[in-house]
């Protein structure tokens, strides 16, 4: 959709280096999430945003930090990457009553 | 917490034939319910948004329904062709103190058999 982009699309990092993924959306919407994709897991959430500085965990939130510094972009960092975060992450945005919509994914390759 | 659970997990069913698809969830208490599509290798594609006040929504061969007070949410895709296979999500969507959140089912992988 072109409305949300991800990046970068693909990335292999070192086990101990941080890295950060990037959202941008371009529809202003309020909320921004960010879910990683596992097989057997399903999507699960990460951190989400509900405003510029406003942010909070989700469900599997340990090892990762998010910032919102503008509505249209939304950052997530590994401070520390390692194997386990290896996964597919998505970002998504929009609002409940006219729908969400999801970035094309980053598949981060933890070495 | 919210518990979101899709049945089957995985769907084969020859081109031509209607199917369901099933969504439950554990607290009624929502917002609204959105169905995605994802092919592999891919991102999520919205499908239909219904919104709790409303039972049905239809997009082309696709009808979604929702029975809050059971939690249950149902996909129903007509004359299914092979470009339908794809793994099918659905997101309850919450809103709590002006704060929404989604929680995902695991799926259903659907195969249209040619």
């Amino acid at each position: 959709d072109a409305g949300i982009t991800q990046s970068p699309r693909h990335k292999v990092t070192e086990t101990g280096t941080p890295v950060t993924l990037r959202c941008h959306q371009t529809e202003n919407h309020r909320y921004m999430y960010w879910y990683r994709q596992d097989p057997g897991h399903g999507l699960r959430l990460i951190h989400y945003s509900y405003g510029v500085k406003d942010t909070d965990k989700g469900e599997v939130s340990d090892g990762y930090s998010v910032s919102r510094s503008k509505t249209e972009d939304f950052l997530l960092t590994l401070e520390s990457a390692t194997s386990s975060q290896t996964s597919v992450y998505f970002c998504a945005t929009g609002s409940g009553t006219y729908g969400y919509t999801f970035g094309s994914g980053t598949r981060l390759t933890v070495v | 917490k919210q518990e979101v659970t899709q049945i089957p997990a995985a769907l084969s069913v020859p081109e031509g034939e209607n199917l369901v698809l099933n969504c439950s969830f554990t607290d009624s208490a929502i917002y609204n319910l959105q169905w995605f599509r994802q092919d592999p290798g891919k991102g999520l594609t919205s499908l239909l948004l219904i919104q709790s006040s409303q039972r049905e929504q239809t997009s082309g061969r696709l009808n979604a329904s929702l029975d809050k007070s059971s939690g249950r949410s149902t996909l129903y895709i007509a004359a299914s062709q092979p470009g339908d296979s794809a793994t099918y999500l659905c997101a309850v969507i919450k809103n709590t103190l002006g704060n929404e959140k989604l929680t995902f089912g695991t799926g259903t992988r659907l195969t249209i058999i040619p």
